[in-house]
């Protein structure tokens, strides 16, 4: 059965500083990867999804995330955080072949202090 | 915006009653889910369709039943609703290889 794990339930960052938020997923077949984002009230945005290929994509808002399959993880990073950024985000993980059943992590809460 | 609704946007209701929540997409595609978002578990899915009338369960379905009569509208139905229930209802349709999310129904269940 596929799994995802985002170990951080909350994450507390300065503006400017950078982030990476931690995910691991656990997947039979090679796995599509994504990464989404939820500000509050708000349904989910696509931030950057990886399906094969160049192991390190970028996304939208300079977010970007690199896929490690020995480490079974796809980290989401960004090098200077903005207030704006400050929302949930989850991590998904689905197949080509599996109906695109996407199975997500708990979420991690960024918050933002200026 | 990838043209999806979903109705309505809140709802409260008493526990024993019927619920219907509606999904709808204008752009034809083929395949729909419904996802459950309760704090510390993320989404998880309920039911999806790959298809007019042809729909599967998902991870947490006991409760909850879909239908698909027509390509853009997707139903899920709580048969009789329980306090467990109170959550955050997501649709979401997939394009290629990803998918995008409806607004979301909040419903509460008294």
């Amino acid at each position: 059965a596929q799994s995802v794990t985002q170990p951080d339930i909350h994450i507390t960052v300065s503006e400017g500083a950078s982030l990476e938020l931690r995910c691991n997923y656990s997947y039979g077949a090679t796995p599509y990867l994504f990464w989404y984002v939820q500000s509050p009230g708000q349904g989910l945005q696509l931030l950057l999804k990886y399906f094969s290929g160049d192991t390190l994509v970028q996304g939208i808002k300079g977010f970007e995330a690199e896929f490690k399959r020995s480490q079974s993880s796809f980290n989401l990073r960004k090098p200077s955080v903005h207030w704006s950024d400050a929302a949930e985000y989850f991590c998904a993980v689905g197949g080509g072949t599996s109906y695109g059943k996407l199975t997500f992590g708990q979420g991690t809460i960024l918050t933002v202090h200026p | 915006d990838a043209g999806i609704t979903q109705s309505p946007r809140h709802k409260v209701t008493e526990t024993g009653t019927p619920v219907t929540l509606r999904c709808h997409q204008t752009e034809n595609h083929r395949y729909m889910y419904w996802y459950r978002q309760d704090p510390g578990h993320g989404l998880r899915l309920i039911h999806y369709s790959y298809g007019v009338k042809d729909t599967d369960k998902g991870e947490v379905s006991d409760g909850y039943s879909v239908s698909r009569s027509k390509t853009e509208d997707f139903l899920l139905t709580l048969e009789s609703a329980t306090s467990s229930q109170t959550s955050v209802y997501f649709c979401a349709i997939r394009v290629v290889d990803e998918q995008f999310f409806g607004p979301g129904t909040r419903l509460t269940v008294l």
